[in-house]
């Protein structure tokens, strides 16, 4: 089955800086790979996604980057700010549905 | 709309006793997919509908669980007879036109089997 791995697992930036978040998956099935925010004791909640044939997409302060051929791909924050502060969660999934979400980043945004 | 309702928002339980976990799903999506969170396993899909119908039940740790969609409404996840370890978060999503697509969560059931 697919394999998800996140990293880091903990993150700590100052306001303003850039935050990274990588994961690499292992199916090449997988053609959809979003990204979920989860505050504390929220639900998950999209913020953006990308399928396999982009391979960079942009919204504002954030962007995902894919590389296929490596099967990984990364969320970019910049500009952050004390609300980035989460757990953010990657996810690869199929065509056929099939989920499957990294251990997820504790993102601390420090003012 | 609303989005995804579910119900109870929290549950206390004591073990060998049945739960019931509800989800309204939002009005129009034809995907239904059920997540438990924890601390040791994170997010995993339990089994999803489509169209109410089961499509993938892998996910469904043992057989003291089942999820049942009697309408585009409505489903429910049960477990029956509950153990300490279902403590967890319960999640339901849904999603409209395919299933890899943006899954929109509900609330989530926190379980607690004692």
């Amino acid at each position: 089955g697919e394999n998800v791995e996140q990293h880091p697992s903990t993150l700590s930036v100052q306001e303003g800086d850039s935050a990274v978040i990588k994961c690499t998956y292992s199916d090449s099935a997988s053609n959809y790979f979003p990204w979920y925010k989860q505050e504390l004791g929220k639900r998950p909640q999209l913020i953006i996604d990308i399928r396999s044939n982009v391979g960079e997409k942009k919204d504002q302060r954030i962007a995902v980057t894919l590389n296929k051929t490596a099967k990984h791909f990364s969320l970019h924050i910049t500009e952050t700010q004390p609300e980035d502060s989460a757990v953010y969660f990657c996810a690869a999934s199929q065509e056929a549905g099939k989920s499957t979400f990294g251990d997820g980043t504790t993102l601390t945004v420090k003012p | 709309d609303a989005g995804v309702i579910q119900s109870p928002r929290h549950e206390v339980t004591e073990m060998g006793q049945e739960v019931t976990l509800r989800c309204k799903p939002i009005s129009g999506h034809d995907y239904l997919f059920w997540y438990r969170q924890t601390m040791m396993r994170g997010l995993e899909l339990l089994i999803y509908f489509n169209n109410n119908v089961p499509i993938d039940d892998s996910g469904m740790p043992e057989d003291r669980f089942s999820a049942k969609m009697p309408n585009a409404s409505f489903s429910t996840l049960k477990i029956q007879p509950s153990e300490p370890r279902d403590s967890a978060v319960y999640f339901c999503a849904s999603s409209y036109g395919r299933p890899n697509t943006e899954a929109f969560f509900g609330q989530g059931t926190r379980l607690t089997v004692v």
